[in-house]
Order: C-alpha cells, then sequence, then structure tokens
C-alpha cells in the first residue's frame, strides 16, 4: 500500500484568500494521480486525472502541478469562496498484482472558507 | 439522469448479522469499487470489479464479500467476520478501471452502524 501524505489536514481561509495545499506520494513507478473534491453531505468528484512530470491542469479557479521526481502535487485555489469548503482527496496510482491499478488515497485536506 | 445509487443511506444491524450494501450504476461503466471511510483515514479500498463476474480483493476485503453478475450492480455483503463493520461506505465506478486514468464516479454512501 503506497504511502500517501496530504497536508495540512485542515485550513481555514478567509473569502478571496488564496491557498495552496500538498500532496506527497512514493515517487518510484508512478503511473498517475487523481484529485477529488468531497463537499459534506455530498459523494466525492473528481476535479484531475495527473500523469505526466510537471502536467499543470486547471478547472476555473483551481489549479494542479505534478512532480513525479520528487513524488508532490500542489493544488491551488485563488481567491476562495464558500462553496469551495469541502474536502480535497489525493490518490496515486498503485499497480497490483491482478494486472489492474488501484487508486491510494490520502486523509484529504479540509478546507472551511469563512465569507 | 446517469449516476450510481446506494441504498439505503442509513443501516442499523445487529452484531453477527451479515448485511447487504446495494450499488447500481446507469452509466455503462466497466469497472466497480468499494470504499470504506473511517474517522481520521483515507478511504480504503475494499473490493473492485473490472468486468462482469470478476472481481478482485482490495486492501481490506476480509469479513466482506461481493459479486458482480450484472454490468449495473456490484452488491456488498459485510458479513459477520468482518471485526469493525460500522463505517460509511462508498461505491464508485469508472469507464474502465485495467489503466486506472479514467476518473471515478462516487455513489452518496450508506452509513452502516453495527450495535
Amino acid at each position: 500500500i503506497l504511502n500517501v501524505e496530504q497536508s495540512p489536514q485542515s485550513l481555514h481561509v478567509q473569502e478571496g484568500d488564496s491557498t495552496n495545499f500538498t500532496c506527497s506520494f512514493p515517487s518510484s513507478n508512478f503511473y498517475a494521480l487523481h484529485w477529488y473534491r468531497w463537499e459534506t453531505a455530498k459523494s466525492p468528484e473528481a476535479l484531475f486525472v495527473m500523469t505526466l512530470n510537471g502536467d499543470e491542469k486547471k478547472k476555473g479557479r483551481i489549479s494542479a502541478t505534478l512532480n513525479t521526481k520528487e513524488g508532490y502535487s500542489y493544488l491551488y485555489i485563488k481567491g476562495s469562496q464558500p462553496e469551495d469548503s469541502a474536502t480535497y482527496l489525493c490518490a496515486p496510482l498503485e499497480p497490483t498484482n491482478s494486472g489492474y491499478s488501484t487508486l491510494t488515497f490520502g486523509k484529504g485536506t479540509m478546507l472551511l472558507v469563512s465569507p | 439522469d446517469g449516476g450510481i445509487t446506494q441504498s439505503p443511506k442509513y443501516l442499523f444491524r445487529k452484531e453477527g448479522q451479515n448485511v447487504t450494501l446495494s450499488c447500481e450504476q446507469n452509466l455503462n461503466h466497466d469497472a466497480m469499487y468499494w470504499y470504506r471511510q473511517d474517522p481520521g483515514q483515507g478511504l480504503r479500498l475494499i473490493y473492485y470489479s473490472q468486468i462482469v463476474n470478476d472481481f478482485q480483493k482490495g486492501d481490506i476485503a476480509e469479513g466482506y464479500s461481493v459479486s458482480r453478475e450484472k454490468k449495473e450492480s456490484f452488491p456488498l455483503t459485510v458479513t459477520s467476520a468482518q471485526k469493525n463493520p460500522t463505517a460509511f461506505y462508498l461505491c464508485a465506478s469508472s469507464i474502465e478501471g485495467g489503466t486506472g486514468y479514467n476518473e471515478q464516479f462516487f455513489g452518496p454512501g450508506t452509513r452502516l452502524t453495527v450495535l
């Protein structure tokens, strides 16, 4: 099982602040990294699937970067809004003995944005 | 509406009883997954299935069983052998799961409480 670390564990910012958090994972045998957003009382939703070193993906005010050589990914939120309040999960891909690959989820970063 | 449904939302069972959690998807996805969430932990993979009539154990399969007789259905049975069954259970699916590059779509979850 991969060791996936997300930091910080939780974050409280004011509306309009920009913020970022980190996902660390083993850099050897990297295949892909998924980011999900999980709002309270809703289902997790995919934000990004990242595969290449140096990848940068953007969706509205949210963007993510990937460094596979050093084993980390950053998620940035520009101008946070209350609706960005959620837990953000990262999950690198791990090959299995069955020949398939599965996701190993970090514990997440819980973001609270106050108006 | 296409999506994943899980029922029921809340489930209570007495210790020693088996219980089956339902997961249905109408997205025509090949791959389906069961995760468990406990406080302070990331999502942990219980079982997954890449195609009909085939499934593999995840990281914490002990005390659980699944079947995949139909593409759209992937029920999870929590048996009396599962030592700590009280948890939040999430079902997910993806177009195909072999490579792991496709995002996963999640259901709303079932909270199981064993009394």
